[in-house]
């Protein structure tokens, strides 16, 4: 079957642009989790949705940041005012379910470049 | 806040080699996850450890839970090039931490 989609997988924008990524999760995973990866560093968290709320959005670096998951399946990561320091590959990743005992399965990622 | 750390940040070994990694948290762990980032891709789940001093087997992989259940340990026997990649420890507590992983590359 289809595993998680994001899109675009590349996105490059000018320092003060909004930015929105999507993410497609499997079918049928109710959680869904957002993660910013930098060169050489392991996955950063920044939110995780079960269903449709936002369980834990502790991660969210600051308020330039926001996401949403309408309808508890596809998420969109928001940027707004982007920064030079936000430059990275947005992961989003999919489980079953929101007890965090589940593996978690990977999309291919966005790479944001910001100018 | 909860700090999942790993060492060492790189390894290179010979093929037939073994290599060892580490990941140390500084809480104690409801469980803990090991995913494979091969170079490009995007992270892969390995195994998830959920009992104190748990041990599984996964061929030439094997993955242990300390007894305090706030390390964990990756080891592969005998390395073979299709092992290369960065080796990511996560623990799960108020939210998931990544550790920085360890790169491994494996000479051929």
């Amino acid at each position: 079957g289809a595993g998680v989609s994001q899109t675009p997988s590349n996105k490059v924008t000018e320092k003060g642009k909004y930015v929105e990524l999507r993410c497609d999760p499997i079918s049928g995973h109710t959680a869904l989790y957002w993660y910013r990866q930098s060169l050489g560093q392991g996955p950063e968290f920044l939110i995780y949705f079960q269903g449709t709320g936002a369980a834990d959005d502790s991660g969210l670096p600051n308020d330039r940041f926001f996401a949403v998951r309408p309808e508890g399946s596809v998420s969109t990561l928001k940027i707004q005012r982007t920064e030079r320091g936000d430059s990275a590959v947005y992961l989003c990743a999919s489980s079953r379910s929101g007890s965090l005992l589940n593996e978690q399965f990977f999309g291919p990622g966005t790479r944001l470049t910001v100018l | 806040g909860q700090q999942v750390m790993q060492i060492p940040q790189y390894q290179h070994v010979q093929e037939g080699e073994d290599f060892t990694t580490y990941c140390n948290s500084s809480t104690t762990l409801s469980n803990i996850q090991w995913y494979k980032q091969r170079p490009g891709g995007h992270p892969v789940f390995l195994i998830q450890l959920v009992k104190s001093g748990e041990v599984k087997k996964q061929k030439r992989l094997t993955f242990q839970f300390g007894e305090a259940k706030k390390n964990s340990s990756l080891h592969i026997t005998a390395t073979q090039t299709t092992d290369v990649g960065t080796y990511f420890c996560a623990g799960p507590g108020d939210d998931m931490r990544f550790g920085a992983g360890t790169r491994l590359t494996v000479k051929p």
